[in-house]
């Protein structure tokens, strides 16, 4: 078993809609856990950074992790068509180093259709 | 402000020979690492450096090598390239609560 998985979908949704996007995980050692965005033939770009269990707000982006469960979520509202990119979670145990060595799903790539 | 600077941008090698990938972040991070991004893998932790100085291997290390320059540069070498080796690198640093802050990656085909 993976440690993260991810449904690499592709996911298509009408322009407005609310996407949720979901990361399930088996390292009970991961505390940091982030949210990508990348789109096509560009770098990753962070979106959302939770440390430990609870809920992260940031415009039209809700991060979410239930550290009980070991799944972590993402909601994007009133999606755009510049949203439309592959989503990346990623995770990282913590480093007294205050390095993070992130491991990452395989992408859901979301498509917003005007 | 350029952030996290790959170069070269493209390559394409032949098997056996060698190249060096350079990284360069302009953020004064401690932390600098390499990943892979394959299709189907994901991401994958290649070698990291927490601080200027000191280096580890990740997941996939095998057919890799790594220096720390300084505080602001962290190469990635391949002594003798293999199919198995292309892919699109991406280099990334980070300090403690600044996560993850990547590059824009070198796209490398080994033929």
């Amino acid at each position: 078993q993976k440690e993260v998985e991810q449904d690499p979908g592709p996911l298509s949704v009408p322009e407005g809609a609310i996407v949720s996007l979901n990361c399930t995980y088996s390292n009970s050692a991961f505390q940091y856990f982030m949210w990508y965005r990348q789109y096509s033939r560009k770098g990753p770009e962070l979106l959302m950074y939770t440390y430990s269990s609870g809920n992260k707000e940031d415009g039209r982006f809700t991060a979410q992790v239930d550290k009980s469960s070991k799944y972590i979520s993402l909601f994007i509202r009133d999606s755009q068509p510049s949203d439309s990119a592959t989503y990346l979670c990623a995770m990282s145990p913590y480093s007294g180093a205050g390095s993070y060595q992130l491991t990452f799903g395989k992408g859901t790539k979301l498509s917003v259709i005007p | 402000n350029a952030g996290v600077t790959q170069t070269p941008k493209f390559q394409v090698l032949k098997t056996g020979q060698s190249m060096t990938l350079q990284c360069a972040q302009d953020m004064n991070h401690n932390s600098m690492y390499w990943y892979r991004q394959d299709p189907g893998m994901g991401l994958r932790l290649i070698y990291y450096s927490a601080s200027e100085g000191t280096t580890d291997k990740g997941e996939v290390p095998n057919g890799y090598n790594v220096s720390r320059l300084n505080k602001r540069e962290f190469s990635l070498r391949l002594e003798s390239a293999a199919p198995s080796q292309t892919s699109v690198y991406f280099c990334a640093s980070s300090q403690p609560g600044r996560v993850g802050f990547f590059g824009q990656g070198t796209r490398l085909t080994v033929v």
